[in-house]
């Protein structure tokens, strides 16, 4: 059964640092791996989607990477900004990628 | 991409009443999901639903406590029945367009029971 377990599962950070969320999962028969941003009463936002092939991912501040023979993915935050405080959850693409695996989280808070 | 509209955002409901939770898509999409995610914890896949079949529910889920409905390509509902506070969560509807695409997700709806 995957298992997907993200550490940590808070972090508080001033203003302007560089900051990595970390993203581990049991099996590395993934076809996927997508980075979701999720604020109060706003449902889920996708931020970043790793194919199985693909190692990394960039957009923005934003640097995904995926090692699937280690089970591990990071999401790099570039420059932190208040506005990037929200929880952010990693999910693996399972049985074609249509199901999704979901990690409990990081609840990220960026201090003026 | 996918817009997804969910209704009711939040409600609050007496035990042992039933609430039908909507998603309107403003594509069509062959498949929709249905996510349950409990105080605290992450999201939990309840079942899958295709147009023109019966939904698929994963372990730990059944049809009589989580019957849905798929009635065309755009929308689907799942209704929460014989509520208890234990089913108090956010319920989230999601699409898949195809394996290289992202996963998008409704705002989700604020279940509280009292």
């Amino acid at each position: 059964k995957q298992e997907v377990t993200q550490i940590p599962a808070a972090l508080s950070v001033p203003e302007g640092e560089n900051l990595v969320l970390n993203c581990s999962f049991t099996d590395s028969a993934i076809y996927n791996l997508q980075w979701f941003r999720q604020d109060p009463g706003k449902g889920l936002t996708s931020l970043l989607l790793i194919q199985s092939s693909q190692r990394e991912q960039t957009s923005g501040r934003l640097n995904a990477s995926l090692d699937k023979s280690s089970g591990r993915s990071t999401l790099y935050i570039a420059a932190s900004q208040p506005g990037d405080s929200a929880t952010y959850l990693c999910a693996v693409g399972i049985q074609g990628a249509q199901k999704l695996v979901f990690g409990q989280g990081t609840r990220l808070t960026i201090n003026p | 991409s996918a817009v997804i509209s969910q209704k009711p955002s939040r409600d609050i409901c007496q035990r042992g009443t039933s609430l039908t939770i909507q998603c309107q898509v403003d594509s069509q999409v062959t498949m929709m999901f249905w996510y349950r995610q409990q105080p605290g914890q992450s999201l939990t896949l309840i079942a899958t639903a295709n147009q023109g079949s019966e939904a698929t529910y994963e372990s730990g889920f059944v049809i009589d406590k989580f019957p849905i409905s798929r009635p065309n390509l755009t929308f689907s509902t799942l209704t929460v029945s014989n509520m208890s506070p234990e089913d108090s969560s956010i319920y989230l509807c999601s699409v898949w367009q195809g394996p290289a695409s992202s996963a998008f997700f409704g705002q989700g709806t604020r279940l509280t029971v009292v």
